[in-house]
Order: structure tokens, then sequence, then C-alpha cells
């Protein structure tokens, strides 16, 4: 399974886009990257997904490098309700989650 | 729509009793799966299941079991439950299991003693 790598926590300012990295090397061609989130002791809240090409809907944005080895996550005006655990994941029959990274947004 | 339900919110129990946690869905999901979150953690597969009559197990099955009868419900069953069980169990549920997100439960929170 291709294993994915996020920093541990990052802190962003209310009103500033958010723009969290992660770096699935191991990435096949057919495996979907996508992106959930935790608020405090909530359920995960589902984001985002993309193969290839770039994502964006109304919560956030996608970006997948062209070699697919990496990818960002763009919250683009991040509001202290985006504080939470976000889930980098690399779909291979199994929706696996990580440690994730912790996100704090700051007035 | 409730999305998907997860009873009860909070439960203890002794070493060695069972029980069952109950998800239902109401969004005509065919994939349904349970996932267990220590503290500090992520979350770990237990089961899931594709539709219904159909079930497999995930990461860490051991302990529980899993029936899947109708579309809208997937309960989890504690056989006999240990301290090593307290955690935060979501259900999960989805169109499909690959090409769509999960729609999460609000959790149930247990501890054995």
């Amino acid at each position: 399974d291709a294993k994915t790598t996020q920093p541990t926590s990052m802190d962003c300012a209310e009103g500033r886009a958010a723009n969290l990295p992660c770096n699935h090397s191991t990435i096949s061609g057919n495996e979907y990257v996508y992106w959930y989130r935790q608020i405090h002791s909530q359920g995960p809240q589902y984001i985002i997904h993309g193969l290839k090409n770039n994502e964006t809907n109304e919560m956030a944005s996608l970006i997948i490098t062209e070699d697919r080895k990496s990818s960002t996550l763009i919250l683009p005006h991040a509001t202290l309700r985006d504080t939470a655990v976000y889930y980098c994941i690399v779909y291979n029959n199994d929706m696996r989650f990580g440690a994730g990274t912790r996100l704090t947004v700051k007035p | 729509n409730a999305g998907v339900t997860q009873t009860p919110k909070f439960q203890v129990l002794k070493t060695g009793q069972s029980m069952t946690l109950q998800c239902a869905q109401d969004m005509n999901h065919e994939y349904m799966s349970w996932y267990r979150q220590d503290p500090g953690m992520g979350l770990r597969l237990i089961h899931y299941s594709v539709g219904a009559g159909i079930t497999d197990q995930g990461e860490v099955p051991n302990g529980y079991n899993v029936s899947r009868s109708t579309t809208e419900d997937f309960p989890l069953r504690l056989l006999s439950a240990a301290p090593s069980q307290t955690s935060v169990y979501f259900c999960a549920s989805s169109y499909d299991r690959k090409n769509y997100g999960y729609t999460f439960g609000s959790g149930t929170r247990l501890t054995v003693v």
C-alpha cells in the first residue's frame, strides 16, 4: 500500500489560505488521493479526492503534482472552525487513516 | 436525511460482557464499514461490507463480528469485551468503496472496565 507522509502540525492565520502538504511517493497509477478532516472528537468528514487532475469543491482545492508523488490541500480562507486533524489517504482497497496533520487556525 | 446514525453514543461494559453497536444509514449506500480510534491515533478498519449479505475483515477484526442483512443496517458485535477494546467506534458508508467519499457517524464511545 502506498504510504503517506504529512507534517505533524501546522498553524495558519484566520482568513489566510491554509496549504497542507502530503507526500505519497509510492503511489500507483490507479490509486486515488483522498482528504478527510476530523474536528475535535467528531467523525471524520470527507473533503475532496482526485486521481490526476486538480480538483476544487466548495470546501477546498486539491493540487496533485504531475508525477503524482505529492499533493496539497488548500483551504482558501481558513476560519477558526477549520481547526482540525487533516488526513491524506492514498486509496488502495481500504481507506486507511494515519496520524494526519493537526491544523490550528489562529485569530 | 439523517445520514449515518450510531447508537448508543456512550457505553460502559464489564470485561466479558457482549454487546452490539448499531449503525444505520438512510442514503441507500452499498458500502459500509466500522473503524475504531484509540486516543491520539488514526482510525483502524475493523470490518466492512460492499452490500447486503457480504462482509469482510479489515485490519483489526479479532473480537468483533458483523452481519449485513439489509442495505441500511450494519451492526458490530463485541463477543466478549476486553479492556483493549476501549475505544471510539465509527461507522461509515458510501455509494461504493473506491470512487466516493465516506460519510461517518458521530461515534460510540466504549469503555470496558
